[in-house]
């Protein structure tokens, strides 16, 4: 079974903090996707990153970056210098073969609700 | 370009109805998969659409159903609707069917079941 698990229900952080948000997977596959998608008040899923089981380097983009570390089965993200337009609920999902289907369905965690304050 | 549209953005039924929501996929995009999202949880798969066949299914019942078109839209229709049906209906598209392809999402039907 495939499963993602964002412990971190809620954050809250002043403008100009960084802050990180955690996603731990599990899967037995060995190639599988890793996705964060952002949800803002208006309920539309944004894409920001994929990232495959085979590339663990780390990426940056902007005030964005994320972690893949594959010896902890984590993918975590981290925004630094927060800002109030960042306030949003943040989703971590996996796509893999599970049981030998190739087709991609998303397995989504929790999500973490992040609120920046002014 | 055009991304993911849905409609109706709103729609509040009662139980037992029926409802049919729409979307649709960003162009040059032949695949389109279906997400419940109930209040405060992650979206959950329901199914998905390649080339006008279903190619994948998630744990819900069959009075949960769909259709693509050959313009690579789709349809979800829910039958004898209860009331744990409430939820945000989100569609997906993506250029292709596999694991690897990022599905982008539209804004959602917000379903309410009284």
């Amino acid at each position: 079974a495939q499963k993602v698990t964002q412990a971190q229900t809620e954050i809250s952080v002043v403008e100009k903090e960084d802050v990180t948000l955690d996603c731990v997977y599990e899967t037995r596959d060995t190639t599988y996707y890793l996705f964060w998608y952002k949800q803002p008040p208006s309920g539309e899923l944004v894409f920001l990153i994929r990232r495959n089981s085979f590339d663990e380097q780390n990426e940056i983009s902007g005030r964005y970056s994320w972690n893949f570390q594959k010896s902890t089965s984590s993918f975590n993200f981290t925004i630094t210098a927060s800002q109030v337009v960042d306030s949003a609920v943040y989703f971590c999902a996996l796509s893999a073969n599970a049981g030998g289907t190739s087709y991609g369905k998303l397995t989504f965690g929790q999500g973490t609700i992040l609120t920046v304050h002014p | 370009e055009t991304g993911v549209t849905q409609s109706p953005t709103h729609l509040i039924k009662t139980r037992g109805q029926q409802v049919t929501l729409r979307c649709s996929s960003q162009s040059g995009h032949n695949t389109v998969s279906w997400y419940q999202q109930a209040l405060g949880q992650g979206p959950q798969f329901i199914f998905q659409y390649y080339r006008e066949e279903e190619n994948g299914r998630g744990n819900f019942p069959p009075r949960f159903s769909g259709l693509q078109f050959p313009n690579y839209s789709s349809e979800l229709n829910v039958n004898a609707l209860e009331l744990d049906d409430s939820a945000l209906y989100l569609c997906a598209s993506s250029l292709g069917q596999g694991t690897a392809d990022t599905q982008y999402f539209g804004p959602g039907t917000r379903l309410t079941v009284l």
